[in-house]
């Protein structure tokens, strides 16, 4: 199955610097590779997702960067603000409804 | 649209009792139902998948004796945590695909401590 490996576990920035994470999946067959935001008990949250016919996706301060041949994904956030203190999920689908599998969490701490 | 409400949010059971969460689509048709268990500081590990009217499929590891699922209607998919014990207290979420072929949508989650 399905097996996605998410980096860095933790990240600390200043306030006003980006915040990379990045993600590699396994199943050449996934195609949908969303973002989650999630705060402490809530459920989580969709900032971004691309799918696998293009390479790079942007809205506002955040963006997907997706290399198909090397299986990697990357979520870049800029001008990071303690709002964006959370944890983060990459996640990979095949689509067509299937089941989502999640990356291992990266808990982003944006500092004043 | 595409609403999931799950219900309850939180819940505190006795150590071998029994605990049924439910979520229910609310402006859409749901045909199947993904549910997750997320422990502390954990990501979400998926632990069925439910179809509406068959049997749900259980990831590997998770004892289907023990987390019951039922699909009967395209609006109500439950979970049910028989003979809870404490290492079962979790948050439990689920999730239905959208109405595109991508796109998920997620209740809000069921706090679950067995004492």
């Amino acid at each position: 199955g399905e097996n996605v490996e998410q980096h860095p576990s933790t990240l600390s920035v200043q306030e006003g610097d980006s915040a990379v994470i990045k993600c590699t999946y396994s199943d050449s067959a996934s195609n949908y590779f969303p973002w989650y935001k999630q705060e402490l008990g809530k459920r989580p949250q969709l900032i971004i997702d691309i799918r696998s016919n293009v390479g790079e996706k942007k809205d506002q301060r955040i963006a997907v960067t997706l290399n198909k041949t090397a299986k990697h994904f990357s979520l870049h956030i800029t001008e990071t603000q303690p709002e964006d203190s959370a944890v983060y999920f990459c996640a990979s689908s095949d689509g067509g409804g299937n089941k989502l599998t999640f990356g291992t969490g990266t808990q982003l701490k944006v500092e004043l | 649209g595409a609403v999931v409400s799950q219900h309850p949010s939180r819940v505190i059971c006795k150590s071998g009792t029994s605990v049924k969460i439910e979520c229910r689509s609310l402006d859409f048709q749901a045909t199947t139902m993904f549910w997750y268990r997320q422990f502390p500081k954990k990501s979400l590990m998926l632990m069925a998948t439910s179809n509406e009217g068959s049997k749900a499929t259980y990831e590997q590891g998770v004892e289907k004796d023990k987390f019951l699922i039922n699909h009967a209607s395209l609006t109500l998919s439950t979970l049910t945590v028989t003979s809870a014990h404490p290492e079962d207290s979790s948050f439990y979420i689920c999730s239905a695909p959208g109405n595109s072929n991508y796109g998920y949508t997620f209740g809000s989650g069921t706090r679950l401590t067995v004492v």
